[in-house]
């Protein structure tokens, strides 16, 4: 079965620091892995996905993530962050098993400081 | 814009009521999901279609039903609804097959539920 693991609830850096958002997951398939983003009172929107093409993929709003394979991780950066990537971040794994499913991560609300 | 149609945005309604939310998928999609968004209980799946057909379940209540009808529109029902009810419902939609591309999951912008 998949599970996914997002390893900070929150995370707090200041504006035109790096962003790190941490994610494991576990899954017996060749996962499709996906971010997406929520600012608040609104609906998610995807970020980036990784489907088994470059390891390495880039989203939208400067924001990328490293698909590592041996560690099971799929962690979130940006360079710099600003003050409107305050949100709430999920990481979500899907693939084939138990009839093509997708399991969304608890969620990292990022706060940025001035 | 996401193309994942939910209404109504915001809803008013009494304990032991019961609502009805419903949702239009992208067009071409064949998968709808509904998930419940509340502040104790995080993002929270609840149901999955496709093509009409349940295709997963999780955290739904008995109180709870959802279905897909043939134009592929979706509707969940909340039925003797009680204050731990109130939250933001989602739907979202995918194209729903295993295929190379990854299975994008396109989410609406959600109906407010506010049980009092």
């Amino acid at each position: 079965a998949q599970s996914v693991t997002q390893l900070d609830s929150h995370v707090s850096v200041s504006e035109g620091t790096p962003v790190l958002l941490r994610c494991n997951y576990s899954s017996s398939y060749s996962p499709s892995l996906f971010w997406y983003v929520q600012h608040p009172n609104k609906g998610l929107q995807l970020l980036l996905k990784y489907t088994s093409a470059a390891t390495l993929v880039k989203g939208i709003n400067g924001f990328e993530a490293e698909f590592k394979k041996s560690e099971t991780s799929f962690h979130l950066t940006k360079p710099s962050a600003h003050m409107s990537d305050a949100a709430e971040y999920f990481c979500v794994v899907s693939d084939i098993g138990g009839g093509f499913k997708t399991i969304f991560g608890a969620g990292t609300r990022l706060f940025v400081k001035a | 814009d996401s193309g994942v149609t939910q209404t109504p945005k915001h809803l008013i309604t009494a304990t032991g009521q019961r609502v009805t939310l419903r949702c239009s998928p992208r067009s071409g999609d064949l998968s709808v999901y509904w998930y419940q968004q509340s502040l104790d209980q995080g993002l929270q799946f609840l149901i999955q279609y496709y093509n009409g057909e349940e295709r997963a379940k999780g955290n739904i209540l008995e109180r709870f039903s959802a279905q897909q009808f043939p134009d592929l529109h979706s509707e969940l029902n909340l039925s003797s609804l009680e204050l731990g009810d109130s939250a933001l419902y989602f739907c979202a939609s995918s194209v729903g097959r295993a295929d190379p591309s990854g299975n994008t999951i396109y989410f609406g912008e959600g109906s407010w539920l506010t049980v009092v």
